[in-house]
């Protein structure tokens, strides 16, 4: 089974400059979430898809950050200004279920370390 | 406002002891448990997880325990490798009205010393 696909790995920027992230859960999975990891934190969630639809943004930076997510499978983060403290790793999540206990195991993507500088 | 809270950033234990990772929550609302753990340039994998009714879940050589009354879970890994040097993180999740709302905590690094 594939796992989660994130691209691009690494990713340097000016600040003011627009950056695009995507993702490709795991096939049949029905929760997308975009996570951002500070340095020395914990992943922070910005962003919860259940299908297409979302239902958790209140963490998301909306004046900036937008994410979508296509026909309930790939999704796409953009960043537009980029600031500085948006330097973080950006990691994508996907679980089978919506209703909670083990079905919501989170299988993460490697992630896309964004410099803005 | 933190809700999960790992105290300790980083941990050092010698090969073949136990690795005793803590994990401290504030909302008793927390129905399920989880601990993650993440490799350099990996995205965090999944380990083992617990349920608000449970007070332990064992898997091979890691158990986690989950003291309610206290707001503490901590993962148990008897006896540590090397490989197990990783940052674990600890999570824990609510139903927020059709969904669950997951929250990590901010790691631990646990260094497994040959």
């Amino acid at each position: 089974e594939a796992g989660v696909a994130q691209s691009p790995r690494y990713k340097i920027i000016e600040k003011r400059q627009s950056v695009a992230f995507w993702c490709n859960p795991i096939s049949g999975h029905a929760t997308l979430y975009w996570y951002q990891q500070i340095l020395g934190q914990g992943p922070k969630l910005l962003i919860q898809f259940q299908n297409n639809g979302v239902v958790d943004d209140s963490q998301l930076p909306k004046d900036r950050f937008s994410a979508e997510r296509l026909k309930g499978v790939d999704s796409t983060l953009k960043i537009q200004p980029a600031k500085l403290e948006d330097s973080a790793v950006y990691l994508c999540a996907s679980s089978l279920g919506v209703g909670g206990g083990s079905t919501d195991t989170q299988y993460f993507g490697p992630g896309t370390r964004l410099t803005v500088l | 406002d933190q809700q999960v809270k790992q105290n300790s950033p980083s941990l050092s234990v010698q090969e073949g002891r136990i690795s005793i990772l803590n994990c401290d929550y504030t909302n008793s609302m927390f129905d399920y448990f989880l601990w993650y753990k993440k490799y350099p340039a990996e995205g965090p994998t999944f380990l083992i997880s617990i349920s608000s009714i449970k007070d332990k879940n064992e898997d091979g050589r890691f158990t986690v325990f989950l003291n309610k009354s206290a707001k503490h879970l901590s993962l148990h890994i008897v006896p540590s490798q090397p490989g197990d040097s990783a940052v674990y993180f600890c999570a824990a999740t609510v139903d927020s009205g059709g969904y669950q709302k997951v929250t990590f905590g901010t790691g631990t690094k646990l260094q497994v010393i040959p």
